[in-house]
């Protein structure tokens, strides 16, 4: 079955750039199926989305986030990443990948996530 | 708006059955997803679209929609479905995604 990994930096310094990688394994990240996310939760606090991206590169960002957020794939590697700049101790948070999927039962369509990494923790400090 | 809104906190007594809801604009095009988290762990897939569960996902957890309003319903909830449970939905445009503020649940 698919699986998600999260991978980079556990501490940043205020003012850099948080990066992080999503590899998947078990499943393909080239179906045009299924949109790649990061969500982040921050400590003691609810999800939050933060973007997502297809295999053709298309991206969309939550907007309260947008101005700093890049997120990109590389299909040969079968891993996408999240680069957010000048962090600030704000952005200290568990951050998750997840596929995300989409669905349809009339009159509704829905998503889901599904699966998650086992989340990865970034601090920011000095 | 373009908001999910649950309530903060939810408790049961154990083998009875209650209610989480999440109310938005969005839940009127996009049905709720569900996620069930537990201390130290990351979101599990509870129930999504009009009534699927994952494998492992037990049947006494079931969905449903009126309006602005969907909820998650436990039919006899049990010690272990203690934990935060989350809807998602997309938000109106169908480009952007939604998160409820969490709903914790106490099992008494």
């Amino acid at each position: 079955q698919v699986q998600l990994q999260e991978s980079g930096p556990g501490l940043v310094k205020p003012s850099q750039t948080l990066s992080l990688t999503c590899t998947v394994s078990g499943g393909s990240i080239s179906s045009a199926d299924y949109y790649w996310t990061w969500i982040r939760q921050h400590p003691g606090k609810g999800l939050e989305w933060i973007g997502n991206i297809f295999y053709s590169g298309t991206t969309y960002y939550n907007p309260s986030l947008k101005s700093r957020v890049t997120i990109s794939v590389d299909t040969a590697k079968k891993q996408f990443s999240l680069m957010l700049t000048s962090v600030t101790v704000a952005d200290t948070a568990v951050y998750y990948c997840a596929r995300d999927r989409t669905g349809h039962y009339p009159p509704y369509a829905y998503n889901w996530f599904d699966p998650w990494g086992q989340g990865t923790l970034v601090i920011v400090s000095s | 708006s373009s908001e999910l809104t649950q309530d903060p906190a939810v408790s049961v007594a154990l083998g009875q059955t209650v209610k989480i809801t999440c109310q938005g604009d969005s839940l009127r095009l996009y049905s709720a997803t569900w996620y069930q988290q537990k201390p130290g762990q990351a979101p599990v897939l509870v129930v999504f679209g009009k009534d699927n569960r994952p494998s492992g996902i037990p049947d006494r957890f079931s969905v449903s929609t009126s309006g602005n309003t969907a909820s998650l319903t436990i039919t006899g909830a049990q010690a272990e479905d203690e934990a935060v449970y989350y809807c998602n939905s997309r938000d109106i445009t169908g480009n952007q995604v939604l998160f409820g503020g969490g709903t914790e649940l106490t099992v008494l």
